[in-house]
C-alpha cells in the first residue's frame, strides 16, 4: 500500500464547476499536511497547507479528518488557470523533514 | 518563499557517465532535500542534505550512486553516477522555510530534467 495515495485523474470538468480531490494516508502519526500544485512541466509549488480544523483561501477549502487519515480539496468556481496536478502531501514530522507525495491528480478545466 | 537557483535545467548524457547537478539558495537554510520525480509520476525523497554532516539517504538510494556535498548552508550539489537510462527523470532540490504561523514549507527549484541515452 503506498503511504499516500489519491484519486486516479484525470479530471475534466467546465470552468466554473466544483470539483474535490481525496487523499488518504497510511502512517496515523503523520503530523504536516498540504496541498501542492505541479504545472505541467514545473516544480511544485504549495497552494495551501491543511489543518485539522479545515482552512480556506479564496475557492479552495481543504479538510483533514485524522481518524480516517483523510484530506480532501474543493475547489469551487473552477478556472482554465486551475488545470494542473494536484499533490497531496503529507510529512511524518511536526516541523521540518521529509515529504510523502501522492500520486497527484490531474485537473483539467475546459472552457 | 525561497529563490532556488538549480542548473542544468536539463542535460542529455551518455550511459555509464555522470552528471552533477548545483542548487543555490539566496539565504541559509538548514535542511534541503534532493527528490526524483520519473516520468509520468510523483516525487521520491532521494535524501536529506545538512551542512556539516553525511546526507541521509532513503531507502532504495545509495551514496555511491547518488552522492552529495553541502559545503554551505546555501548550496549543495547532488550527482548521478554512472547514469543509465533508468536514471532519466527530473531531479529536484528543495529547502525548508518556516512560516509565521504556519507549518514549516518546503520550497523547490525549477528542477534538472535528465535524459540518459
Amino acid at each position: 500500500r503506498k503511504e499516500v495515495e489519491q484519486d486516479p485523474g484525470p479530471f475534466n470538468v467546465p470552468e466554473g464547476a466544483t470539483v474535490a480531490f481525496n487523499c488518504t494516508y497510511s502512517n496515523s502519526a503523520s503530523q504536516s499536511f498540504f496541498w501542492y500544485r505541479q504545472d505541467c512541466r514545473k516544480e511544485p509549488k504549495l497552494l495551501m497547507s491543511v489543518y485539522s480544523s479545515g482552512n480556506e483561501d479564496g475557492r479552495f477549502t481543504a479538510q483533514l479528518n485524522r481518524a480516517s487519515q483523510y484530506i480532501s480539496l474543493l475547489i469551487r468556481d473552477s478556472k482554465l488557470s486551475d488545470s494542473a496536478t494536484y499533490l497531496c502531501v503529507v510529512g511524518p514530522y511536526n516541523q521540518g523533514g521529509k515529504l510523502i507525495f501522492g500520486q497527484g491528480t490531474e485537473l483539467s478545466v475546459k472552457p | 518563499s525561497a529563490v532556488i537557483s538549480q542548473k542544468p535545467s536539463r542535460d542529455i548524457c551518455q550511459r555509464g557517465t555522470s552528471l552533477t547537478i548545483q542548487c543555490q539558495v539566496d539565504s541559509q537554510v538548514t535542511m534541503m532535500f534532493w527528490y526524483r520525480q520519473q516520468p509520468g509520476q510523483s516525487l521520491t525523497l532521494i535524501a536529506t542534505a545538512n551542512q556539516g554532516s553525511e546526507a541521509t539517504y532513503e531507502s532504495g538510494f545509495v551514496i555511491d550512486k547518488f552522492p552529495i556535498s553541502r559545503p554551505n548552508l546555501t548550496f549543495s550539489t547532488l550527482t548521478v553516477s554512472n547514469m543509465s537510462p533508468e536514471d532519466s527523470s527530473i531531479y529536484l532540490c528543495s529547502v525548508e522555510r518556516a512560516r509565521s504561523g504556519t507549518k514549516n514549507i518546503q520550497y523547490f527549484g525549477a528542477g534538472t530534467r535528465l535524459s540518459v541515452l
